[in-house]
């Protein structure tokens, strides 16, 4: 494993549901991301905190809604999705503050979501 | 608005060959620029970090390029081999914007 933990790691749910997916670092690092890659586009950059405060959400629907309870641990709700958001969803966590010249990211292994 | 390709979008080789991967961008202002490594259904391995200042790095059998006034970077894969089998993805951190800017990879297949 490479530090970052993501369940659960296959998720099928319906249009109608609330599921949440989890995220866990155990690398001590003060930033998480949310990245969505979908089949033939690049990641897309959905939500970023810093120790704990979002400092960006790159214009995500609000049927996703994320929460980082602290340094280590990042959730992202999900509540009325669409088939178009079936996608893997990737945490990533940074020692290096988003920005910083030395940034580098490591990622989970994500959750591969379908909605029907 | 920066824009990263990847081309070919997939790869096919005989063990044992050199190979080098493109990566092509838009704006030259950037901060650095990473290669990462995915294995099918995974996460994202991070492979080299070039930093805007820097020609290339190098690790192991790999060795990355980057030439930022004609937006293009190389990764070179020497005496490939099977495990090396993956999508290879590029992404730019540009000036003005704290995010990375991510192509669509190029898949690679190495067969014995």
């Amino acid at each position: 494993e490479t530090g970052v933990t993501q369940t659960p790691r296959h998720l099928v749910m319906g249009m109608t549901n609330k599921k949440s997916l989890k995220c866990e670092q155990h690398l001590g690092h003060n930033a998480m991301y949310w990245y969505k890659q979908s089949a033939k586009k690049p990641l897309e950059l959905m939500f970023v905190y810093s120790l704990e405060e979002r400092v960006e959400n790159n214009s995500v629907p609000s049927r996703f809604s994320p929460e980082c309870p602290n340094s280590s641990h990042l959730f992202l709700h999900l509540h009325t999705l669409q088939p178009e958001d079936s996608a893997l969803y990737l945490c990533a966590s940074s020692q290096d503050p988003p920005g910083a010249l030395s940034e580098k990211l490591f990622f989970g292994s994500g959750t591969q979501l379908s909605v029907l | 608005k920066q824009e990263v390709t990847q081309i070919p979008a997939a790869l096919s080789v005989p063990e044992g060959e050199n190979l080098v991967l493109n990566c092509s961008f838009t704006d030259s202002a950037i901060y650095n620029l990473q290669w990462f490594r995915q294995d099918p259904g995974k996460g994202l391995t991070s492979l080299l970090l070039i930093q805007s200042s820097q020609r290339e790095q190098t690790s192991g059998r790999l060795n990355a390029s980057l030439d930022k006034s004609s937006g293009r970077s190389t990764l070179y894969i020497a005496a490939s081999q099977p495990g090396d089998s993956a999508t290879y993805l590029c992404a730019v951190r540009p000036w003005d914007t704290d995010k990375l800017i991510f192509g669509t990879g190029t898949r690679l297949q190495v067969f014995p």
